[in-house]
């Protein structure tokens, strides 16, 4: 276990379904983040919160809403999503500003849109 | 962009033979990380070279850096069937501010 965990594991939504994806860490980090990872594709960041504070969102189409309502939680709210939108979520959390030290990533949530 | 780029995109081996992939980056950086992932899991964190570094140890993983080239290897020497994953490469910024980039990586396969 790397103290990231995210649930669901899996999710099955149709285009016109609601639902969220929860991240939470319990590492005292600052810093969280969502990538989504597509099959033949780079690990695209999508969000980045640090300290609560929305710091990057990567052009990230309106039907994702990340929420940060802690340094500890991390949420992706989906909504009327496409297909093309399945794919591996995964949250990670840092603390940027110190130097040299490493990600840890949750397992993930496989998304898949029908 | 300071993206990593790893090279080759696959590999495979017999069992016992060493692996070596490679990562290529852009922009001037304060360390390297190279991670593991395992199908359709997340990613864990190996080995991190900072960038006064060239080489670094970590039981079977070696991880050379090369600066000037802009460039590191990972080496898993004695490969088992049980590395069979993918290997990232991902690079912090200067000011550690940013977060990390990553390619799309190498996926290993050891035959046994």
């Amino acid at each position: 276990e790397t103290g990231v965990t995210q649930t669901p594991r899996h999710l099955v939504m149709g285009m016109t379904n609601k639902k969220s994806l929860k991240c939470e860490q319990h590492l005292g980090h600052n810093a969280m983040y969502w990538y989504k990872q597509s099959a033949k594709k780079p690990l695209e960041l999508m969000f980045v919160y640090n300290f609560k504070e929305q710091t990057e969102n990567n052009s990230v189409p309106s039907r994702f809403s990340p929420e940060c309502p802690n340094s500890s939680h991390l949420f992706l709210h989906l909504h009327t999503l496409q297909p093309e939108d399945s794919a591996l979520y995964l949250c990670a959390s840092s603390s940027p500003g110190r130097m040299n030290t490493e990600a840890f990533f949750g397992q993930g949530t496989r998304l898949t849109v029908v | 962009s300071q993206q990593g780029e790893e090279d080759p995109q696959a590999l495979s081996i017999q069992e016992g033979e060493n692996a070596t992939m490679n990562c290529s980056y852009k922009t001037s950086i304060n360390n390297l990380q190279w991670y593991r992932q395992n199908s359709g899991r997340g990613l864990v964190h190996l080995i991190l070279i900072r960038s006064n570094e060239r080489e670094k140890h970590s039981g079977r993983l070696r991880v050379t850096l090369d600066t000037s080239k802009k460039s590191s290897s990972l080496l898993i020497t004695a490969s088992r069937a049980a590395d069979t994953a993918s290997y990232f490469c991902a690079t912090e910024s200067l000011s550690g501010n940013t977060p990390l980039v990553f390619g799309k990586g190498t996926r290993l396969s050891v035959i046994a």
